[in-house]
């Protein structure tokens, strides 16, 4: 069964501080995803990463997909109260070729206190 | 761009009420919807894949005549709760893309929050 792990689930910090998100799995995905969803809304794209080591950077957010393309994770640098959220990764479903269908991580929610 | 629009964004109806909700391309031409349903603090459980012109294809457990989907134009895609109970009660959020691929984004409504009385 095709998963995505992400860890952890829940946290909270104080503005400033630094933190990493993690979405791991068992199986290579051609691409990852990561959307931030806050409450009431629908998620938001932040980011698809495509190549085995790639880095992006969106501000104070490092989006990193592991050399294998099993694994990405999210760092926020200097986190600020904006910043909290719902933070969902995702990947395009296996056996479901070209349909577009994604699976997503179990989400992490992240409560950053003033 | 690539906006999506659902309506309405509440709900609040009887037991045994149906209810429609639906889901618009503002700006792009949707060749596939995706219908999600979401529980307070966990992740989005795809419901359905709906394609324009075509019957939409459910998810394993999803009970297709429980919930009525119609994709009748490249930017308008319908779900219908029918009968709708307690237990129906829920965030459902759709999505749309303009083309079909595995790297393509999906661009998300800000979902509708249905309560069943």
């Amino acid at each position: 069964t095709q998963l995505l792990e992400q860890s952890p689930q829940f946290l909270s910090i104080q503005e400033g501080e630094n933190l990493t998100v993690y979405c791991n799995s068992s199986s290579v995905f051609s691409s990852l995803q990561w959307y931030r969803q806050e409450p009431g809304e629908g998620p938001v794209l932040l980011v698809t990463v495509v190549t085995g080591g790639e880095v992006k950077k969106l501000k104070r957010l490092t989006f990193q997909f592991g050399d294998a393309r099993k694994d990405s994770s999210l760092h926020i640098t200097a986190a600020q109260p904006g910043d909290t959220g719902l933070y969902l990764c995702a990947g395009p479903r296996h056996g479901s070729s070209n349909t577009g269908k994604l699976i997503f991580g179990q989400g992490t929610t992240l409560q950053v206190k003033p | 761009g690539a906006v999506v629009s659902q309506h309405p964004s509440w709900v609040i109806c009887k037991s045994g009420t149906s209810v429609k909700i639906e889901c618009r391309s503002l700006d792009f031409q949707a060749t596939t919807m995706f219908w999600y349903r979401q529980f307070p603090k966990q992740s989005l459980m795809l419901m359905a894949t709906s394609n324009e012109g075509s019957k939409a294809t459910y998810e394993q457990g999803v009970e297709k005549d429980k919930f009525l989907i119609n994709h009748a134009s490249l930017t308008l895609s319908t779900l219908t709760v029918t009968s709708a109970h307690p237990e129906d009660s829920s965030f459902y959020i759709c999505s749309a893309t303009p083309w079909t691929g595995d790297n393509q984004p999906q661009h998300f409504g800000d979902g509708t929050r249905l309560s069943i009385l």
